[in-house]
């Protein structure tokens, strides 16, 4: 069954580095989404892109978060100057199409900023 | 505006036992979809079901079955006879269509254990 694959699994970080954690979404899906899960709490929708573009995006996702599709198979979210409050489990989701609700999850990198 | 409950924070059963996790919505939209995920301690979500606003038909999937019920905007999971292996977070999710929203909005999770 096709997967969508995220690298790293964990990541640590020194508070005001730059990260960027990676995704390969299923390869015919044409939606990518990026979630956002605190230690304990509850799954949080960080910013959706179709078409080269982000189509909504959430109040947590402030300017020094980005994602990127660079070359037609990865699916990159970067935030630029990490805090320690950014410390959790980040979620790659990709979807076929706009009408369909089959989201398929990553397995999550969870970062750590120390 | 859209929200999940799911109000029971943590439950606890001792194996075989059946237990109901809690989920009941808010949406102003008539076309929307609600999800459950298994969330095990190694951290994956785990898709268990799907389920369109127009289909209000319980479903049943092994031991697993779910009531959605609009009147009440409940959308409840049963587990019977519980195993260990069931211990794990459980979401709730509901995403919007009509209003043109596509993103999952997530309660916050029922933590199920399970006894030997």
């Amino acid at each position: 069954e096709p997967e969508v694959t995220q690298t790293p699994s964990h990541q640590v970080t020194q508070m005001g580095q730059e990260v960027i954690l990676r995704c390969v979404p299923i390869s015919n899906h044409l939606y990518f989404y990026w979630y956002r899960q605190i230690l304990g709490q509850k799954v949080e929708f960080l910013v959706s892109f179709y078409n080269n573009e982000i189509s909504e995006k959430s109040e947590i996702f402030d300017d020094q978060f980005s994602v990127e599709r660079p070359d037609g198979s990865n699916f990159t979210l970067k935030i630029r100057s990490t805090k320690l409050e950014d410390s959790a489990m980040y979620f790659c989701a990709s979807s076929p199409r706009r009408g369909d609700y089959g989201y398929t999850f990553g397995s999550g990198t969870r970062l750590t900023v120390v | 505006a859209q929200k999940v409950t799911q109000a029971q924070t943590e439950i606890s059963v001792v194996e075989k036992e059946d237990v109901t996790l809690d989920c009941v919505y808010e949406t102003r939209d008539t076309t929307y979809y609600l999800f459950w995920y298994k969330q095990p301690p190694s951290g994956e979500l785990v898709f268990l079901i799907r389920r369109n606003s127009f289909d209000e038909q319980n479903e049943i999937s092994g031991r697993y079955s779910w009531n959605f019920q609009k009147s009440t905007s409940s959308f409840n999971f049963t587990i019977t006879a519980s195993q260990v292996v069931d211990s794990a977070v459980y979401f709730c999710a509901l995403s919007e269509v009509t209003s043109g929203t596509y993103k999952y909005i997530f309660g916050t999770g029922t933590r199920l254990k399970v006894l030997a």
